[in-house]
């Protein structure tokens, strides 16, 4: 079955530092990549996602890049803010209502202000 | 967008009783349905996936007789925790694929 290795665990930075997340993934047939925020208690939200057939996407201060070869994407956020201080959720899994999502372990990140 | 429901979204309950978690599609079919639990601090865990009218199919390691699933219409689930022990105390959280997947508010259990 498809395994999500994802780094760091946790993240700290200012106030409008960037912030890189980096999740790889082993099965190659998988081709839909979201990324969840989550707060304390709270469900995932989804913020962003890429299917294979694209190579990077983006959305106001938070993009996404996929390397099918390489088997990584990782999830870039610019000009953090206090409020994007939360566990962040790489995923993986085909393109399907079927297919349940593989996530990776989490990476908790704090922005200070 | 897409929609899924939750309920309860806690519930205290003592040890040796069986607890019944819902799992609502609100505006869409979902003919599958994914049921995950999350320690604290640790990822969401896949237990079970969940069919429209045939029987769950369970991630290894977790009991079918103890996490009861039911998934009798293409909008609902059901997971019933039963003989709940505190090692069973978790954050449930349930969820549909769409265009994109959906998750319920999830389920604050805690068994004392």
């Amino acid at each position: 079955g498809e395994n999500v290795e994802q780094h760091p665990s946790t993240l700290s930075v200012q106030e409008g530092d960037s912030a890189v997340i980096k999740c790889t993934y082993s099965d190659s047939a998988s081709n839909y990549f979201p990324w969840y925020k989550q707060e304390l208690g709270k469900r995932p939200q989804l913020i962003i996602d890429i299917r294979s057939n694209v190579g990077e996407k983006k959305d106001q201060r938070i993009a996404v890049t996929l390397n099918k070869t390489a088997k990584h994407f990782s999830l870039h956020i610019t000009e953090t803010q206090p409020e994007d201080s939360a566990v962040y959720f790489c995923a993986a899994t085909l393109n399907s209502g079927y297919s349940t999502l593989t996530f990776g372990k989490g990476t908790m990140l704090l922005v200070s202000p | 967008g897409a929609v899924v429901s939750q309920h309860p979204s806690w519930v205290i309950c003592k040890s040796g009783t069986s607890v019944k978690i819902e799992c609502r599609s609100l505006d869409f079919q979902a003919t599958t349905m994914f049921w995950y639990r999350q320690f604290p601090k640790q990822s969401l865990m896949l237990m079970a996936t969940s069919n429209e009218g045939s029987k769950a199919t369970y991630e290894q390691g977790v009991e079918k007789d103890k996490f009861l699933i039911n998934h009798a219409s293409l909008t609902l689930s059901t997971l019933t925790v039963t003989s709940a022990h505190p090692e069973d105390s978790s954050f449930y959280i349930c969820s549909a694929r769409g265009t994109e997947a959906f998750f319920g508010q999830g389920t604050r259990l805690t068994v004392v």
